[in-house]
């Protein structure tokens, strides 16, 4: 099936670093691409909407400027969390739709898990 | 976006069927039914999806009701990979098509 790559899995960084994670559909081209963050025991909260070649839609409550995105090609969409605190510490996931082929399903990447120090 | 309400946690026992109620009263003729899963640790996974028919795949079958105000994920014969939370998520036909996930059904299954 369909594969979403992110990459890295985990990432520690200190307080005011910026850390970027990247977002790569394998197999197919993904005209959007949605980023997620997810705290522990909590679910999935939608962050962005992310399409090739125009800017990021933002959820209501989700800072742009902290939370920079960037869909540069039909198969790559990075997320950089910005000057990173400790309360940004969570589990981001992506996930992508084949703008080509199949509307039915979505495809996750594996999450990329970030610790702030 | 239109609201799903589901349990907060279910159990069963290995090699048992299973059966993930949802309930989406304000569902919209445009919205289909999605049904995803998270094992621990990992990204969501998709299961199943359908507008009004029931459907069936090999990992699960989905069974729509006639007003299409709930639905229920069958699990035929669990086994313990199946532990997982179970999301049930409407999904719009046209625009971005993007997933709202609500709080899922945490599922317990016992050796």
């Amino acid at each position: 099936g369909a594969v979403v790559s992110q990459h890295p899995s985990r990432v520690i960084c200190k307080s005011g670093t910026s850390v970027k994670i990247e977002c790569r559909s394998l197999d197919f081209q993904a005209t959007t691409m949605f980023w997620y963050r997810q705290f522990p025991k909590q679910s999935l909260m939608l962050m962005a909407t992310s399409n090739e070649g125009s800017k990021a839609t933002y959820e209501q409550g989700v800072e742009k400027d902290k939370f920079l995105i960037n869909h540069a090609s039909l198969t790559l969409s990075t997320l950089t969390v910005t000057s990173a605190h400790p309360e940004d510490s969570s589990f981001y996931i992506c996930s992508a739709r084949d703008g080509f082929g199949r509307t039915g399903e979505l495809f996750f990447g594996e999450g990329s898990r970030l610790t702030v120090l | 976006d239109a609201k799903t309400t589901q349990p907060n946690s279910m159990e069963s026992n290995e090699e048992e069927p299973v059966h993930l109620p949802c309930n989406h009263s304000t569902i919209s003729g445009t919205d289909y039914i999605h049904w995803y899963r998270q094992l621990p640790s990992q990204g969501p996974e998709y299961v199943i999806h359908g507008l009004t028919s029931n459907v069936n795949n090999r990992m699960a079958s989905l069974a729509i009701a006639e007003d299409r105000k709930s639905s229920t994920l069958i699990l035929h014969r669990a086994t313990l990979r199946d532990a997982a939370v179970y999301y049930c998520i409407l999904r719009r036909i046209q625009g971005a098509q993007k997933l709202v996930f609500g709080q899922g059904t945490r599922l317990t299954i016992n050796p």
